[in-house]
């Protein structure tokens, strides 16, 4: 069965303090992993997909990486708009299905 | 460009009712999954369309159904309401042309659910 746990389940940073979400997994096969943010009430918001392991994607001030047993959200430089909850999910082989963990939940203080 | 849209936004019901929620996926997308997401949890796969048919399905009881249209838009009925299904319900929509390759999804907005 493929599972998905994130940690830490809560992170507060101050404004310009860098660092990392985990999220590790196992699966038979990944055909993907891959990273939302979401907002309180509202939707997940598509942030990165991760096929490969040693693959790595940027956008802004977050960066995903990919291993074969873990992916790390990075966090650089935070602002306090970059508070929510990151999600972590993934697509194994076989599957349509995405299996979610429960998220981090970010908050970073001005 | 329009993104996946759902409606309604919120809905109450009551327990025994039946409620039936609507997705209008990303334009170019053409299959369509639909996730429950219980408050402070990820969301939880339901089911999945593509070509009008039910592709896979999660871990949900019978009274979970769904239904896909030409036009790709889809809805999710639930029948005999319980309590324990007010959550928030996520559309996510997808195109099917990525091959091996897991397909990402998009989320709409949700629809909250409320059951009294």
């Amino acid at each position: 069965e493929d599972q998905v746990t994130q940690s830490p389940e809560a992170l507060r940073l101050q404004e310009g303090e860098s660092s990392s979400l985990n999220c590790s997994y196992t699966v038979s096969g990944l055909r993907g992993l891959f990273w939302y943010r979401q907002d309180p009430g509202k939707g997940p918001e598509f942030l990165f997909t991760l096929y490969s392991a040693g693959e790595e994607k940027e956008k802004e001030r977050l960066k995903a990486t990919l291993t074969k047993k873990e992916s790390f959200l990075h966090i650089t430089a935070p602002k306090p708009e970059d508070s929510a909850t990151y999600l972590c999910a993934l697509a194994g082989a076989g599957s349509y299905q995405l299996t979610f963990g429960k998220g981090t939940k970010l908050s970073v203080i001005p | 460009d329009a993104g996946v849209t759902q409606s309604p936004t919120h809905l109450i019901k009551t327990r025994g009712q039946q409620v039936t929620l609507r997705c209008s996926p990303k334009s170019g997308h053409d299959t369509v999954s639909w996730y429950q997401q219980a408050l402070g949890q990820g969301p939880q796969f339901i089911f999945q369309y593509y070509e009008e048919e039910e592709r896979q399905r999660g871990n949900f009881p019978d009274r979970f159904s769904g239904h896909q249209f030409p036009n790709y838009s889809s809805e999710l009925n639930v029948n005999a309401l319980l309590l324990g299904d007010s959550a928030l319900y996520l559309c996510a929509s997808s195109f099917n042309g990525d091959g091996q390759r897991g397909n990402t999804q998009y989320f709409g907005p949700g629809t909250r659910l409320t059951v009294l």
